[in-house]
């Protein structure tokens, strides 16, 4: 098992850009794939999408004008960027390893994303 | 896209009841299907991969079943744990979509 926290600004102003990184920590970045899931209150889930450690993605396709994830292995984290964000946006952002045949394994706690001005 | 039918959307139960949870896929996954327990305030924990491979840790009490589009989640005999709400999601393709979910709550 991996440890996964996510951080970032938990409020951003509507048309604005969401930043958020995972940090994985008790282990390695390597060799695996990386997913963002998202949780509006009192929803169910979306997947946002994966990243692998080569910087290779798949985004869903309801998302996918407007995310970009990276990676970067030096720092062991990798980062989402959500732009011209809207009330629509604000959710419980979590960051999850996906060990591909099985699933998504570690989770973050999560970080909640108001979008407010 | 694919997606994911739950059902049923809450269910009522009592400690020591057996349980069953249905997931529907609208086109064949395979048996790539995952279970996942989330309580309030919590990150979803994964309960069962591809189907019915019980996660490391994960009470032997919960199982997996099913291919294709019609899948199941038993819980042999419910604990007081385990009243939580429970998601299924395919990652067969992509996107790899969540069912609504599935409320278990106490009798």
């Amino acid at each position: 098992q991996v440890q996964l926290q996510e951080s970032g600004p938990g409020l951003v102003k509507p048309s604005e850009t969401l930043s958020l990184t995972c940090t994985v920590s008790t282990g390695s970045i390597i060799d695996y794939y990386w997913s963002w899931i998202r949780q509006p209150a009192g929803k169910g889930l979306e997947w946002i999408g994966r990243i692998y450690s080569s910087g290779s993605t798949n985004y869903n396709p309801s998302l996918k004008s407007r995310v970009t994830m990276s990676v970067d292995t030096s720092k062991n984290q990798f980062s989402l960027k959500l732009s011209s964000v809207t009330a629509a946006d604000t959710a419980v952002y979590y960051c999850a390893r996906d060990l591909g045949s099985s699933a998504l394994g570690d989770w973050g706690p999560g970080t909640l994303v108001t979008v407010s001005s | 896209d694919i997606q994911m039918t739950q059902s049923p959307s809450t269910l009522s139960a009592s400690v020591g009841d057996r349980v069953t949870i249905t997931c529907r896929a609208s086109q064949s996954i395979s048996i790539w299907l995952a279970w996942f327990q989330q309580k309030p305030g919590k990150a979803p924990k994964l309960l069962i991969y591809k189907a019915s491979s019980l996660e490391s840790g994960v009470p032997s009490r919960f199982s997996g079943s099913g291919s294709g589009t019609e899948f199941t989640l038993t819980i042999s005999s419910l604990q007081p744990d385990d009243f939580a709400t429970y998601y299924c999601q395919q990652y067969d393709n992509y996107p790899y979509n969540f069912g609504q979910g599935t409320k278990l709550e106490m009798k």
